[in-house]
């Protein structure tokens, strides 16, 4: 079945630093991948995504670009702050099914 | 801004108890869904729900489980016979009408533990 791999945490940062949150995924088809955030005691809530091969998903800094050909869908910031302290989850959507497949998710600390 | 939002925050049961986990998606939104995340665990699918209907459900989503829209706002997971195992942090997510893109918006959560 499909699935998501994503780096384990915690990653700890300083304010500034670059940071990178490695994901691959296992699915049939041509899934949309998608990053999605939970600050401390909220809910998840969308980051950014990407719907083919290719794509670059954007938002607050972050990117992250769809890679058929690894099968990879990494997230990338260039200089943390302390607000994007939280935990990251990369997922998969088939459109087929209507559900969202997650990975562990990766919780970032970023000190000041 | 519109949200999602459950009840109760954080609920302590006993063994074999009836739980009820209350959502209000939000008001325009037609899907709806059931996630759950054991602790330092993965973010599981339980269930889908449209047109007052399962549409989709997972191996987890067992006869213990059930969905339900009593009314127009609220959307409800009732777990008939709670199990240790069962101690999770339960989300509820819902979606806009149109084409399925996965975008969910998710609640803060329903922490659940059986003792």
């Amino acid at each position: 079945g499909d699935s998501v791999t994503q780096m384990e945490g915690p990653v700890t940062l300083s304010e500034e630093a670059f940071l990178t949150i490695n994901c691959t995924y296992t699915a049939t088809g041509y899934p949309s991948l998608f990053w999605y955030v939970q600050y401390p005691g909220e809910g998840l809530q969308l980051l950014l995504k990407a719907t083919k091969a290719d794509d670059k998903g954007s938002n607050k800094g972050f990117e992250a670009t769809y890679r058929k050909e690894t099968t990879s869908f990494h997230l990338e910031k260039g200089s943390v702050q302390v607000s994007d302290s939280a935990v990251y989850f990369c997922a998969l959507y088939k459109a087929a099914g209507n559900k969202l497949t997650f990975g562990g998710g990766t919780r970032v600390l970023v000190k000041p | 801004e519109p949200e999602v939002t459950q009840t109760p925050s954080h609920q302590v049961t006993q063994m074999g108890q009836e739980v009820i986990l209350r959502c209000v998606p939000i008001s325009n939104h037609l899907y709806f869904y059931w996630y759950r995340q054991i602790l330092g665990q993965k973010v599981e699918f339980l269930v889908s729900f449209y047109n007052n209907e399962i549409s989709e459900k997972s191996e987890i989503f067992d006869d213990q489980f059930s969905v339900e829209r009593p009314d127009g706002s609220n959307f409800t997971l009732k777990i008939r016979s709670t199990k240790l195992e069962d101690s999770a942090m339960y989300f509820c997510a819902s979606s806009p009408p149109g084409i399925n893109t996965g975008e969910l918006f998710f609640g803060e959560g329903s922490r659940l533990t059986v003792l």
